[in-house]
């Protein structure tokens, strides 16, 4: 089955800074990766999503790539603010198999 | 639309109770999933169904788990007898039929079993 890794596990960036979040995944026939975001107490949440015909993706200061050739796909913040610290995930999805990374707690120091 | 619906919110039990779960996924959505998430092992995928049918319960931890999905509109997972180490947050998430169609999650059940 699918297998995702994401790095870092924490990541700390002053206010305004970018951030970037980096997973990669084993099954090539993966077509579909999302990011969720999940804040203290809630629920995951997707804030921005790719599928494996497209190379990257923007939502204002959001932002993900994918290199399919090295099966790795990365999630890219910028001018990042307080309300951006949480916890982010990545998946992986092949058929109806989705996978998802361990996370990144993201904290945004004002 | 309300969203996918959990209930109840918090559980919290003894050990050997039995433990029901519910949850109600977005209306006109075919796939429902059943996840546990815990700080030593993240989000795993329990079991999913399609159109009420289970799929892949391959991520079920043991027999003391079942889940059952009797109409469209409802799902159960029930944990019989319960462990501390079941202790966890459950969430249950579902999605239209095709597969990059985009995967809603509900607010999520704390289980903690005592």
């Amino acid at each position: 089955g699918e297998n995702v890794e994401q790095h870092p596990s924490t990541l700390s960036v002053q206010e305004g800074d970018s951030a970037v979040i980096k997973c990669t995944y084993s099954d090539s026939a993966s077509n579909y990766f999302p990011w969720y975001k999940q804040e203290l107490g809630k629920r995951p949440q997707l804030i921005i999503d790719i599928r494996s015909n497209v190379g990257e993706k923007k939502d204002q200061r959001i932002a993900v790539t994918l290199n399919k050739t090295a099966k790795h796909f990365s999630l890219h913040i910028t001018e990042t603010q307080p309300e951006d610290s949480a916890v982010y995930f990545c998946a992986a999805t092949f058929d109806n198999d989705m996978r998802f990374g361990a996370g990144t707690r993201l904290t945004v120091k004002p | 639309d309300a969203g996918v619906i959990q209930s109840p919110r918090h559980e919290v039990t003894e050990m050997g109770q039995e433990v029901t779960l519910r949850c109600k996924p977005i209306s006109g959505h075919d796939y429902l999933f059943w996840y546990r998430q815990t700080m030593m092992r993240g989000l795993e995928l329990l079991i999913y169904f399609n159109n009420n049918v289970p799929i892949d319960d391959s991520g079920m931890p043991e027999d003391r788990f079942s889940a059952k999905m009797p109409n469209a509109s409802f799902s159960t997972l029930k944990i019989q007898p319960s462990e501390p180490r079941d202790s966890a947050v459950y969430f249950c998430a579902s999605r239209r039929q095709g597969s990059t169609d985009t995967q809603y999650f509900g607010p999520g059940t704390r289980l903690t079993v005592l």
